[in-house]
């Protein structure tokens, strides 16, 4: 099961939004509504910040949202805030019932 | 509060072997689906293992097939990853994740531990 593609970078300045693309095949992304989206500050755990495509989990700012276009999946943070800079991972479940991530997405802010 | 509390990492030597456990606590444990992920330093994440509630259904990454055994203690709250022929690529912190539903495959991840280190290198 190979990756799923995301960008390696993405940046931007306090207040606007950015958007990170998660694209995966028709084995995954493109055939179940099981993406989700973490963030992981440096030498933290990552955490959960949308499931299922576009829901976010309690606790979760509303400046986090997401959506999917046939294999590929965006994450969109609004308003954007210096504690947002970290990394981003995708995450879809597979038609072999495993789980496959994405590569990963530094978010500066600059 | 959910918690997971992964131990046994360490230094191991090329073709080892190494037993990872998991305690967990705050969440019926017997209810749900258990992962382990790895994240090599540096690199992104890998999703290694899954098993479910029961231990009815198993699954492993391609890379770990045949060298990783995932088990889990209901009656203990407690999950395991036996780890044998470990090569240098397996280098990364380990993390047990909690799998958001408890059917028969890995759906993503709601509540991670804070990893443990395995190291393999002679």
């Amino acid at each position: 099961q190979s990756a799923l593609t995301q960008p390696a970078s993405v940046s931007g300045s306090p207040g606007q939004s950015i958007t990170i693309s998660c694209t995966g095949t028709s084995s995954d992304v493109g055939r179940y509504n099981y993406v989700s989206w973490y963030r992981q500050h440096p030498g933290r755990a990552p955490k959960l910040v949308i499931f299922d495509v576009n829901n976010r989990p309690s606790g979760i700012s509303n400046r986090f949202s997401g959506s999917k276009s046939g294999n590929t999946a965006s994450l969109t943070i609004s308003g954007l805030q210096a504690e947002d800079e970290a990394d981003y991972y995708c995450s879809s479940y597979t038609i072999s019932s495993t789980l496959v991530f994405g590569g990963g997405t530094k978010l500066t802010v600059l | 509060e959910v918690q997971l509390v992964e131990s046994g990492g360490g230094l191991v030597k090329p073709g080892g072997s190494l037993r990872l456990s998991c305690a967990t606590s705050g969440f019926t444990f017997s209810s749900y689906s258990l992962n382990w992920v790895r994240q090599a330093p540096g690199k992104g994440l890998e999703w290694v293992s899954l098993i479910s509630s029961g231990s009815n259904f198993i699954y492993y990454a391609d890379s770990v097939k045949g060298r990783f055994t995932i088990s889990r203690d209901n009656a203990k709250n407690s999950l395991y990853l036996q780890m044998n022929s470990l090569r240098a690529e397996d280098t990364a912190l380990y993390y047990c994740a909690r799998d958001r539903l408890s059917n028969s495959g890995s759906y993503g991840i709601d509540y991670w531990g804070q990893g443990t280190l395995v190291t393999v290198s002679s």
